[in-house]
């Protein structure tokens, strides 16, 4: 069965530093879609960078990356030079296959950024 | 930019009570979902459609139904509000495209007393 695993339920991190957030992933579609969301205690989800199965570069948006490994089934999000706005819960989602808008998502990372 | 509307924020029920959530977008998407949210289980499917009058389970559709008479609007009903309803209830919408990126509304907080 498809699953996402998130293995921190919360991260700490100095302003200004960079933070790794854990995400693996299981499959067995060829293709497939990963995507990463933050929710700030207002809920409101955002997104903020997608990855493609098939993609063979890091996707990167602004100060957000991710680092796809497939052959380890993980996309890690990075975020480089954290602000205090960044502190929110961060949710690692997966698309099922190619014919499906359908998300699975892990059960989140709450990051705090600390002056 | 995508906008994505809930009816309300925030909302307390009695149980037994009939509740209507709405979901209105603005970009034309045929796609429309709608999650609950509770902590330690992240986000979990309801309902999705993928045109006018088409309706799909989702993960645990079961005490709820769902209405899509527009492509704009898609309202997520609880027939009969159970205590174990209180949630999040989040909205999506998404197009067709290769990545088929959701879109969230800024969420309702219920509370079923």
């Amino acid at each position: 069965a498809q699953k996402i695993t998130q293995t921190q339920p919360g991260m700490f991190v100095q302003e200004k530093e960079a933070v790794t957030l854990d995400c693996t992933y299981d499959t067995s579609d060829q293709s497939y879609g990963l995507f990463w969301y933050k929710q700030p205690s207002s809920g409101e989800m955002i997104f903020l960078i997608y990855q493609g199965s098939y993609d063979e570069q890091n996707a990167t948006e602004g100060r957000y990356s991710l680092n796809f490994q497939k052959a380890r089934k993980s996309a890690n999000l990075v975020i480089s030079a954290s602000q205090l706005g960044d502190s929110a819960m961060y949710f690692c989602a997966m698309r099922e296959g190619q014919s499906t808008d359908k998300l699975i998502f892990g059960t989140g990372t709450r990051l705090q950024v600390f002056p | 930019d995508v906008k994505v509307t809930q009816s309300s924020r925030y909302l307390v029920k009695r149980t037994g009570e009939k509740v209507f959530l709405e979901c209105v977008q603005d970009m034309d998407h045929e796609n429309m979902f709608w999650y609950r949210q509770d902590p330690g289980l992240g986000l979990r499917l309801i309902y999705f459609s993928y045109d006018v009058k088409m309706k799909e389970k989702g993960d645990i559709p079961e005490g709820y139904s769902v209405s899509r008479e527009k492509k704009e609007r898609f309202s997520l009903i609880l027939e009969s509000a159970s205590t174990n309803q209180t949630s999040m209830y989040l909205c999506a919408s998404s197009r067709w495209t290769l990545d088929g990126t959701q879109y969230f509304g800024p969420g309702t907080r219920l509370l079923v007393l």
